[in-house]
């Protein structure tokens, strides 16, 4: 159990272009998503969290009109990056958290397989 | 501000050559640490979660303890398949943020 499943995994695209990037839990509903960014030799930094039927959270830092975040349903969280440039190449990585065998906010999160994305 | 720090960067033992990977942490309120391993171009994969100092979690060749300051990742006997990078991290206060460290890249050889 608790699968999340990201699409796509790889993005290679121009300069200016926006990028779409889904995050599903396949086997559990997430009301709380979250998305990180990882640089290579880096650890994974929080960027935001996505809320189902309510705006994101973002980390201080993060620009919001550039990472927009959308949670339409209980298991369906995007992240586009809008008009995408070069220094927004990153491994994108999102998780949720399985509430089903209780434990509450210490469950721990599961993570998809991550979106490397380069802009050229 | 929390900090996680794990040590060694890199680490490379023949097989079999049991070995632990540390992690140290400064958080107020702990709500859990959690240990992942994750593999090239992948998401981490979940390990194991400890709550409190003394608590021990096994699952096959790794075992992870937690003191107040630090947690260690022994790996008993490693083999070629443990090869990846294992990660920390912290989660505190309403324990929806986790911090993380930079990871241990761990090699085993034949």
């Amino acid at each position: 159990g608790a699968v999340v499943s990201q699409h796509p995994s790889w993005v290679i695209c121009k300069s200016g272009t926006s990028v779409k990037i889904e995050c599903r839990s396949l086997d559990f509903q997430a009301t709380t998503m979250f998305w990180y960014r990882q640089f290579p030799k880096q650890s994974l930094m929080l960027m935001a969290t996505s809320n189902e039927g309510s705006k994101a959270t973002y980390e201080q830092g993060v620009e919001k009109d550039k990472f927009l975040i959308n949670h339409a349903s209980l298991t369906l969280s995007t992240l586009t990056v809008t008009s995408a440039h070069p220094e927004d190449s990153s491994f994108y990585i999102c998780s949720a958290r399985d509430f089903r065998g209780g434990g509450g906010s210490n469950q721990p999160q599961h993570f998809g397989d991550g979106t490397r994305l380069s802009i050229l | 501000e929390d900090q996680v720090t794990q040590s060694p960067e890199a680490l490379r033992l023949q097989e079999g050559e049991s070995s632990s990977l540390n992690c140290s942490y400064t958080v107020s309120g702990l709500r859990g640490l959690f240990w992942y391993r994750q593999d090239p171009g992948k998401g981490p994969e979940f390990l194991f979660t400890l709550y409190s100092a003394g608590e021990e979690k096994e699952k096959e060749r790794l075992k992870a303890t937690l003191t107040k300051k630090e947690s260690f990742l022994h790996i008993t006997a490693p083999k070629p398949e443990d090869s990846a990078t294992y990660l920390c991290a912290v989660a505190e206060g309403g324990g929806n943020k986790l911090t993380f460290g930079t990871g241990t890249q761990l090699k085993v050889e034949l």
